[in-house]
């Protein structure tokens, strides 16, 4: 198996413009989970699915960011407009809801909005 | 609510030296708890984990104990090497879909 996949790895955009990041989970897996994570707030969990419903987005910070899953194999996490704050490095994982396995992480987006 | 708090690094050694990473937990029940491993620009990795009070998991000479009663599951390792350097989080999973409360991270630098 692949792992977790995400693209692109890096995205420099400017503030304003729509971002979209995406994922393809491990297939099998039917949790994923999006994270943002930054220096000065280290790992936090945005939103996640199960069976590509989501299940909590508490953690997404505005009303700027929104995430899908339409099916099991992709997820994206969109930014619009996007805003130099959001500059972060955006983590998928996926995991099987036993909580013995822990997850999987994807490798990461690096977004910098300029 | 359930919570994991970590030593505040960074923390800097040389090779050959010990280390240990402290973490300590909040929770309701009994969760798995986890340390994962994220090197320089990688997502993070599953380290080792343990699932029940008492347990020890390892790999790669790291190791740590499930300790219930304090509330305690620390990483150790007898001898670094500079390739473990990186950036190390505790974990541990809750409710029935096993989400994932990570800690703030631990960076170790390991010097030759």
């Amino acid at each position: 198996d692949a792992g977790v996949i995400q693209s692109p790895r890096h995205e420099v955009t400017e503030m304003g413009q729509e971002v979209t990041l995406r994922c393809k989970p491990i297939s099998g897996h039917n949790s994923l989970f999006w994270y943002r994570q930054t220096m000065m707030r280290g790992l936090e969990l945005l939103i996640y699915f199960n069976n590509n419903v989501p299940i909590d987005d508490s953690g997404m910070p505005e009303d700027r960011f929104s995430a899908k899953m339409p099916n099991a194999s992709f997820s994206t996490l969109k930014i619009q407009p996007s805003e130099p704050r959001d500059s972060a490095v955006y983590f998928c994982a996926s995991n099987l809801p036993t909580d013995s396995l822990g997850y999987t992480f994807g490798s990461g987006t690096r977004l910098t909005v300029v | 609510g359930n919570s994991v708090t970590q030593m505040e690094g960074p923390v800097t050694l040389s090779e050959e030296a010990f280390l240990t990473i402290n973490c300590t937990y909040t929770a309701t029940g009994y969760p798995s708890l986890f340390w994962y491993v994220q090197y320089p620009g990688e997502g993070l990795q599953l380290l080792l984990k343990a699932t029940k009070a008492d347990d020890k998991g390892s790999n790669k000479g790291f190791e740590a104990t499930y300790r219930k009663e304090t509330t305690s599951f620390h990483l150790e390792k007898g001898s670094v090497q500079v390739s473990d350097s990186a950036v190390y989080f505790c974990a541990l999973s809750e409710g029935s879909q096993g989400n994932l409360i990570f800690g703030k991270g631990t960076k170790l630098s390991v010097k030759p």
